[in-house]
């Protein structure tokens, strides 16, 4: 069975100091892992997915995740926060066959504070 | 403009009544997905379908149902049997793919907001 942890329900940082939101999976197989964003009463926008090419996958607006098997992580990082930044991320996993579901976290709340 | 639409983005309802909610994509995909999203408990699975005329349930479809009668269309009908339909529901579609290169990513409608008195 799948599962994904996402440690810390809610993180704040300063506006222009690193983001790391973490996230420890589990999966029979070698999963394929993603990052989502969700902005307040939004649908949700991929940041990054890791398919088993590169273990650090790069993803839109700054944001670099990186895959390690040993520690079952995949950890959200990006070098310096923006306002814009402040919503929920969700980290996700699936066996990666087609039409399959995704196994959600709980979420983690970013605030960005000026 | 390719995507997902749902409609409509906020809705009210009595409870006792049942009511249906819209998920339109022109995407081209052929499977379609339905999830409930609770403050604090990410998103839950409701119904999926892979294939036109086909759908399963998911981790809560009780109280739920679902049609899929053309690819673009996945309506879904929240019934007066659910017990706790307050809640912001997302439509998502996925390409079918062969085997594991897509990654089975899904792309997400705006959401629909369920408030139900």
């Amino acid at each position: 069975a799948q599962s994904v942890t996402q440690l810390d329900s809610h993180v704040s940082v300063s506006e222009g100091t690193p983001v790391l939101l973490r996230c420890n999976y589990s999966s029979s197989y070698s999963p394929s892992l993603f990052w989502y964003v969700q902005h307040p009463n939004k649908g949700l926008q991929l940041l990054l997915k890791y398919t088993s090419a590169a273990t650090l996958v790069k993803g839109i607006n700054g944001f670099e995740a990186e895959f390690k098997k040993s520690e079952t992580s995949f950890h959200l990082t990006k070098p310096s926060a923006h306002m814009s930044d402040a919503a929920e991320y969700f980290c996700v996993v699936s066996d990666g066959q087609a039409g399959t579901a995704l196994i959600f976290g709980k979420g983690t709340t970013l605030s960005v504070s000026s | 403009d390719g995507g997902i639409t749902q409609s409509p983005k906020y809705l009210f309802r009595k409870e006792g009544q049942n009511v249906t909610l819209s998920c339109e994509q022109n995407l081209n995909h052929d499977a379609m997905y339905w999830y409930r999203q609770d403050p604090g408990q990410g998103l839950r699975l409701i119904y999926y379908s892979q294939i036109v005329n086909d759908f399963q349930k998911g981790d809560i479809a009780e109280g739920y149902s679902v049609s899929r009668e053309k690819k673009e269309s996945f309506p879904l009908t929240v019934t007066s049997a659910q017990k706790n339909p307050t809640a912001f529901y997302l439509c998502a579609s996925s390409p079918w793919t062969s085997g594991r290169a897509g990654g089975n990513e899904q792309y997400f409608g705006p959401g629909t907001r369920l408030t139900v008195t």
